[in-house]
């Protein structure tokens, strides 16, 4: 099946620090991508999603400043939390969707566990 | 109301056992259904699509019912290693397939 990896797989960074995530699909391309977001013991919630040549598409209540997607090609798109503070630290989970039979199929990428000091 | 509602458990069930999870879902234009399984601070991996016909895949049998806005995934003859958190996920519209997922039935099977 489509393979979809992420960068790094886990980050502790500074509060007041920037950190970039990247999620690149390795055997297809993507044209739209997903970042999702998971609380402990809470559900994984869209934050957004990717366009390649285009902007990102925000869902409500995610600050497209604090948030910063860019889709730079193909197969790769990158979640950039800028400023974190401790209340971003979370699970972030990046998915591309690939043709599979008559339908597409979401491939996730292993997940980014970021803690915030 | 959440989008996708499910009984976060936890399930405690010995191997063996049979077990079923429910799942409503509050957008009547929902159209793609499905369930996920994931492990421990891992991503989650597609265990199956539902069907309003129902479907079997093994062990797993899901079921849909559009009427009732309901879902509903069993395992028989469960292994340890079916240990996980369930989840129940509907899109709206077609094509890419913006994903909701509810917040998971957490299941244990013990020895």
């Amino acid at each position: 099946g489509a393979v979809v990896s992420q960068h790094p797989s886990w980050v502790i960074c500074k509060s007041g620090t920037s950190v970039k995530i990247e999620c690149r699909s390795l055997d297809f391309q993507a044209t739209t991508m997903f970042w999702y977001r998971q609380f402990p013991k809470q559900s994984l919630m869209l934050m957004a999603t990717s366009n390649e040549g285009s902007k990102a598409t925000y869902e409500q209540g995610v600050e497209k400043d604090k948030f910063l997607i860019n889709h730079a090609s193909l197969t790769l798109s990158t979640l950039t939390v800028t400023s974190a503070h401790p209340e971003d630290s979370s699970f972030y989970i990046c998915s591309a969707p690939h043709r599979a039979g008559w339908d597409y199929e979401q491939y996730f990428g292993p997940g980014t566990r970021l803690t915030v000091t | 109301r959440k989008e996708v509602e499910q009984d976060p458990g936890p399930f405690n069930v010995p191997e063996g056992a049979t077990v079923a999870f429910n799942c409503t879902y509050s957008n009547s234009a929902s159209q793609s259904f499905f369930w996920y399984r994931q492990d421990c601070r891992k991503e989650p991996k597609l265990l199956m699509s539902v069907y309003s016909s129902g479907n079997e895949d093994g062990r797993f049998t899901a079921q849909l019912n559009r009427a009732s806005q309901y879902i509903s995934l069993l395992i028989r003859d469960s292994k340890l290693s079916d240990s996980a958190t369930y989840l129940c996920v509907v899109t709206l519209g077609e094509g890419f397939q913006k994903l909701v997922f509810g917040t998971g039935t957490r299941l244990l099977v013990s020895p």
